[in-house]
């Protein structure tokens, strides 16, 4: 069944820590973006990528980095982790630029 | 600056009755509106969605309107059930010519379904 996929889907970890946010999809679909949300908040759009080889920073300026190598496969890293990156993570891919996007369940990220 | 404003941050309905949400928009350049809905724990989930070609659209309970005058859209669900208790957002984009630019999202309305 075609589906997007976010791991881990919960994280705690200490601050300094490298961690990396793995998101795949198996719809086959070239666009793909990581938003932030904090609770009771709006979400936020951090990264996106057109397809293979190409990354963009989104509407809201973030620490991470990803990388897109392979289609299915988007993932987030954040070289040394702060109590400020504390949110909830999700990934989303999309087969047109504006419309419908579909989303993972998220990676709740605690940084202690 | 929010370009996408939900300002009701919690709505209560009984069930059976209508509920409506609603959200204000501020850039004219979006052109494509959708809503999702969100539970707890879990990524939004795509409910329906307009673009700015219409002021309707309908998908079984749910029919959202658009009022481009007003910058203004909402979503009608009929008749409310318990499981669509949830957090609803309202998203929207611009086109901008087929570009991959992500959606801009409201703060989100949690929708209370009471028995």
């Amino acid at each position: 069944e075609a589906d997007i996929y976010q791991t881990p889907r919960y994280l705690v970890i200490g601050t300094g820590k490298k961690i990396t946010l793995e998101c795949s999809q198996t719809m086959g679909h070239d666009k793909m973006y990581w938003y932030q949300q904090d609770p009771g908040m709006e979400l936020h759009l951090i990264h996106y990528s057109y397809g293979v080889n190409s990354t963009e920073k989104g509407d809201l300026s973030s620490e991470s980095t990803v990388s897109r190598i392979r289609t299915e496969h988007f993932p987030l890293t954040l070289e040394s982790a702060r109590p400020s990156h504390t949110s909830q993570y999700l990934c989303a891919s999309s087969d047109n630029g504006g419309g419908e996007q579909f989303f993972g369940p998220g990676t709740r990220l605690t940084v202690l | 600056d929010q370009q996408v404003k939900q300002n009701s941050p919690s709505l209560s309905v009984q069930e059976g009755r209508i509920s409506i949400l609603n959200c204000d928009y501020t850039n004219s350049m979006f052109d494509y509106f959708l809503w999702y809905k969100k539970y707890p724990a879990e990524g939004p989930t795509f409910l329906i969605s307009i673009s700015s070609i219409k002021d309707k659209n309908e998908d079984g309970r749910f029919t959202v309107f658009l009022n481009k005058s007003a910058k203004h859209l909402s979503l009608h669900i009929v008749p409310s059930q318990p499981g669509d208790s949830a957090v609803y957002f309202c998203a929207a984009s611009a086109w901008s010519g087929g570009g991959a630019d992500g959606l801009t999202f409201g703060k989100g309305t949690h929708l209370i379904i009471q028995p």
